[in-house]
């Protein structure tokens, strides 16, 4: 199995404002991925995040809107930019085991604009 | 494409009954079944997994699956439920190895009745 940290785990920022979320896994992995989680609302696939390529977006999500840097195979980032109350969810980091048939799930970002 | 569908938001057992969770889903490959379990106020945890091995799954904490092609479910189900199960219950389907990409169900709210 992977260990996957998130940071932070919560915040609650400013409308306008932009977050940074962090993503370090434990071990080379080819694949993360980060999903969105709304209040009360299932997931929802953001973007795959390839080592040394540019992510790759869901229908509906924007490069604008959520930047996405793979800088090494342990290590992603999402950003929000732009922040509106919409915008409140948990935003969690997942990522494929070696063997490449289990997906694994950080603890996820609560994160509450005001 | 992949989709899934959960019956039931929410689920009410009473304690030492039996749990059962319905999940159906849509493939156009053969696919790669998970359910993953959302404590409040945590991320997700990987429960059980289906990839194309052995159809009655067994996982953590007393659950199992058996997937049913011909019916096209993943079922989940345990037979005697605890109060410590309460929790958001989350089948996902992908497209199998090489397609890691998780599409999710709505998700089941399972209560445990004292």
């Amino acid at each position: 199995s992977a260990v996957i940290s998130q940071k932070p785990s919560r915040d609650i920022c400013q409308r306008g404002t932009s977050l940074t979320i962090q993503c370090q896994v434990d071990s080379q992995v080819t694949m993360m991925f980060w999903y969105r989680q709304q209040p009360g609302q299932s997931l929802t696939l953001i973007a795959t995040a390839n080592q040394g390529s540019e992510a790759t977006y869901e229908s509906g999500f924007v490069i604008d809107k959520f930047p996405i840097s793979r800088p090494n195979l342990t290590f992603s980032t999402l950003t929000v930019s732009n922040l509106s109350p919409e915008d409140s969810s948990i935003y969690l980091c997942s990522v494929e085991d070696r063997g490449g048939n289990t997906i694994y799930f950080g603890e996820g970002s609560w994160l509450t604009v005001v | 494409a992949q989709s899934v569908t959960q019956l039931g938001s929410h689920v009410s057992v009473s304690e030492g009954a039996l749990v059962l969770l319905r999940c159906n889903y849509s493939s156009s490959v053969p696919p790669y079944l998970f359910w993953y379990v959302q404590y409040p106020n945590q991320g997700l945890q990987l429960l059980l997994k289906y990839t194309s091995a052995a159809t009655l799954v067994k996982g953590i904490n007393g659950f199992e699956a058996e997937f049913k092609k011909s019916e096209t479910s993943f079922h989940l189900t345990k037979p005697s439920a605890h109060m410590s199960d309460a929790a958001e219950y989350f089948c996902a389907v992908s497209g199998g190895f090489g397609n890691e990409k998780l599409t999710f169900g709505t998700g089941t709210r399972l209560t445990i009745i004292p």
